[in-house]
């Protein structure tokens, strides 16, 4: 167990439609990073946020956004589903904001656009 | 862009061979990790080397990073069927963004 929680675990909805996946990042740490990883693909990053603000941004669509509230959990919202956005996004912690440390994964959240 | 290319895709082996994925960098790293995600599972971090040609062990776990801190591999000597999995790099630049590589998956015949 990473201590990284996300929920929900799948996710089935209709193209159009729009979601929110949620992340809790491990007691104590402050970056949080969103990828995302579609069949048998590579990790994308998407975004990351430290500490409440916004640090790096990946190749996340307009239609994609996130943010990391006071207890520093994050939600990443999706908007306009497209069939092309079905796919396992990771949510990701590390105790401080800087590249090149530890990242602890969370079990992902399989979304699946019908 | 920056990019992270990494080498081969899959990789198919006996069940004691040997097997080395390979990153490479269009860029200069600060350091690199390798991460390992098991099928249906999520990506674990393995290590991170900092250091102009370092090199660490974990076990059948060879890591090494390049001279110019451009490249890096993952050797495993005498692969078990508990090595299956994506093996992924990651590097970082020195921004705040880790820039994963594609990955390469291991499939081991017993």
């Amino acid at each position: 167990d990473s201590g990284v929680t996300q929920t929900p675990k799948h996710l089935i909805t209709a193209t159009g439609q729009r979601v929110t996946l949620r992340c809790s990042p491990r007691s104590g740490d402050l970056s949080v990073y969103w990828y995302q990883q579609s069949l048998d693909q590579g990790l994308q990053f998407l975004i990351q946020y430290y500490n409440g603000e916004e640090r790096a941004k990946g190749n996340i669509l307009e239609r994609f956004s996130a943010q990391q509230f006071p207890d520093l959990h994050s939600e990443l919202n999706l908007s306009s589903l497209e069939l092309g956005d079905s796919a396992l996004y990771f949510c990701a912690s590390s105790p401080s904001g800087g590249g090149g440390t530890e990242a602890f994964f969370g079990q992902g959240t399989r979304l699946t656009v019908v | 862009g920056q990019q992270v290319m990494q080498i081969p895709q899959y990789q198919h082996v006996q069940e004691g061979e040997d097997f080395t994925t390979y990153c490479n960098s269009s860029t200069t790293l600060s350091n690199i990790q390798w991460y390992k995600q098991r099928p249906g599972g999520h990506p674990v971090f393995l290590i991170q080397l900092v250091k102009s040609g370092e090199v660490k062990k974990q076990k059948r776990l060879t890591f090494q990073f390049g001279e110019a801190k451009k490249n890096s591999s993952l050797h495993i000597t005498a692969t078990q069927t508990t090595d299956v999995g994506t093996y992924f790099c990651a590097g970082d630049t020195g921004g705040f963004k880790t820039i994963f590589g594609a990955g390469t998956r291991l499939f081991v015949k017993a």
